[in-house]
């Protein structure tokens, strides 16, 4: 079945790079998704890549998509303590009809 | 622009008590329409799922029910509450396109 995979936790410090990896099955979703979290909030849209594309990049975000391990990664640069939030990856379910979530990462960030 | 609503932002209900919960989107027509739970330490779950009025679609089994009685209003409800309801609900929207955006969640506490 459908299955989207991330590690639980990552901690970095203020300024280091972030690195959020996310390995998914289905290998005909369209796009692929990254949504941001913070504490008590709904989920926010932070980034989507379409899969015929290897790399996406908008500021301090950069996507890397590879299809043949399917695997996707969120890179943040320049980690601030505002980044601190759960991160969590999406693909399409193989009818189109909704996303399937990753259980995020943690990401938490000190000074 | 287009925004989405729910309500309320946290709820407290005792065991065996019913429940109702609001989503409205604002700015859009014909919206498909999703409800998840978030449990605690937990990723999204997919509960309902509705691509017009009247219009269901269940992806799991349980205590919970869901209506559209309006093209842009979504309702999520029980009869009795269970512990095991407790969660953070969320609500979101898509419209000809995979990407969902979601409300701000209703946080449920069933004692």
């Amino acid at each position: 079945g459908e299955d989207v995979e991330q590690s639980l936790f990552l901690s970095v410090r203020e300024g280091d790079s972030s690195v959020i990896n996310c390995t998914y099955t289905d290998s005909s979703s369209t796009y692929l998704y990254w949504y941001k979290q913070e504490p008590g909030a709904g989920l926010q849209l932070l980034t989507y890549i379409f899969s015929n594309m290897d790399m996406k990049q908008d500021q301090r975000l950069t996507v890397l998509l590879n299809k043949k391990d399917k695997h996707l990664s969120l890179r943040i640069a320049d980690t601030q303590t505002g980044d601190s939030a759960i991160y969590f990856c999406a693909e399409s379910n193989h009818a189109g009809t909704a996303l399937i979530f990753g259980k995020g990462t943690t990401l938490s960030v000190s000074s | 622009s287009q925004t989405i609503h729910q309500w309320p932002a946290t709820l407290v209900q005792p065991v065996g008590s019913p429940l109702s919960l609001e989503c409205t989107v604002e700015g859009t027509s014909n919206p498909n329409l999703y409800w998840y739970r978030q449990a605690a330490g937990r990723g999204l779950q997919l509960l309902f799922y509705s691509v017009g009025i009247g219009q269901i679609s269940s992806e799991v089994p349980q205590n919970l029910s869901a209506s559209r009685p309006q093209d842009r209003q979504f309702i999520l409800s029980s009869k009795k509450l269970l512990l095991s309801d407790s969660g953070f609900y969320l609500c979101a929207w898509t419209r000809g396109s995979d990407t969902q955006y979601f409300g701000p969640g209703t946080r449920l506490t069933v004692l």
